[in-house]
């Protein structure tokens, strides 16, 4: 049972403009979630997070939301740029000892 | 300061046969977790070491089993391989147990033939 669902596989923005990766989650006991970034050949790198007592985390370009009444959370880049192309992974925590990813989303920033 | 290193890289093996993996935790990190991701899927939780023991598992069979040593490093191993096993096997670290900020490593590609 896919716990944390991240419905669209790829997304291609051009640079400059604003992407916004999606995810849903069923379980409305996690307390915490984060955005991995991964490129080809290299393992998920930590990018934002946002526990679930907050309903918005700002680091620099990145943004992420949570609504918990909808189960839903949104990854968003402002402005976006090449380098930002990557799979975007979702991830949801219960207690920070157990982590359930989503299936990532592939981002495309063209230049 | 050297992060989250595994090995080997890559690995090849038979239907039937038993795999070692390795995982060496980011320096002050006591908390090791191990995923399989496999093609075109997430990662998937299959169990977390603290202290030496094994704290939290998820929904992978017994034929997968881990170690972690004094040091903090740790092992997977998996028994009786299944084709289904190929697959990505992700190690990661945090500094300590329910630390939500875990660190990856860049992975061990297993297939099975």
């Amino acid at each position: 049972d896919q716990q944390v669902k991240q419905n669209s596989p790829s997304l291609s923005v051009q640079e400059g403009r604003i992407s916004i990766l999606n995810c849903d989650y069923t379980n409305s006991m996690f307390d915490y979630f984060l955005w991995y970034k991964k490129y080809p050949a290299e393992g998920p790198t930590f990018l934002i997070s946002i526990s679930s007592i907050k309903d918005k985390n700002e680091d620099g370009r990145f943004t992420v939301f949570l609504n918990k009444s909808a189960k839903h959370l949104s990854l968003h880049i402002v402005p976006s740029q090449p380098g930002d192309s990557a799979v975007y992974f979702c991830a949801a925590s219960l207690t920070g000892n157990q982590f359930y990813f989503g299936t990532g989303t592939s981002l495309t920033v063209i230049p | 300061d050297a992060g989250v290193t595994q090995s080997p890289t890559h690995l090849i093996k038979t239907r039937g046969q038993q795999v070692t993996l390795r995982c060496s935790p980011k320096s002050g990190h006591d908390t090791v977790s191990w995923y399989q991701q496999a093609l075109g899927q997430g990662p998937q939780f299959i169990f977390q070491y603290y202290e030496e023991e094994e704290r939290q598992r998820g929904n992978f069979p017994d034929r997968f089993s881990g170690h972690q040593f004094p040091n903090y490093s740790s092992e997977l191993n998996v028994n009786a391989l299944l084709l289904g096993d190929s697959a990505l096997y992700l190690c990661a670290s945090s500094p300590w147990r329910g630390h939500y900020e875990q660190y990856f490593g860049p992975g061990t590609r297993l297939t099975v033939t």
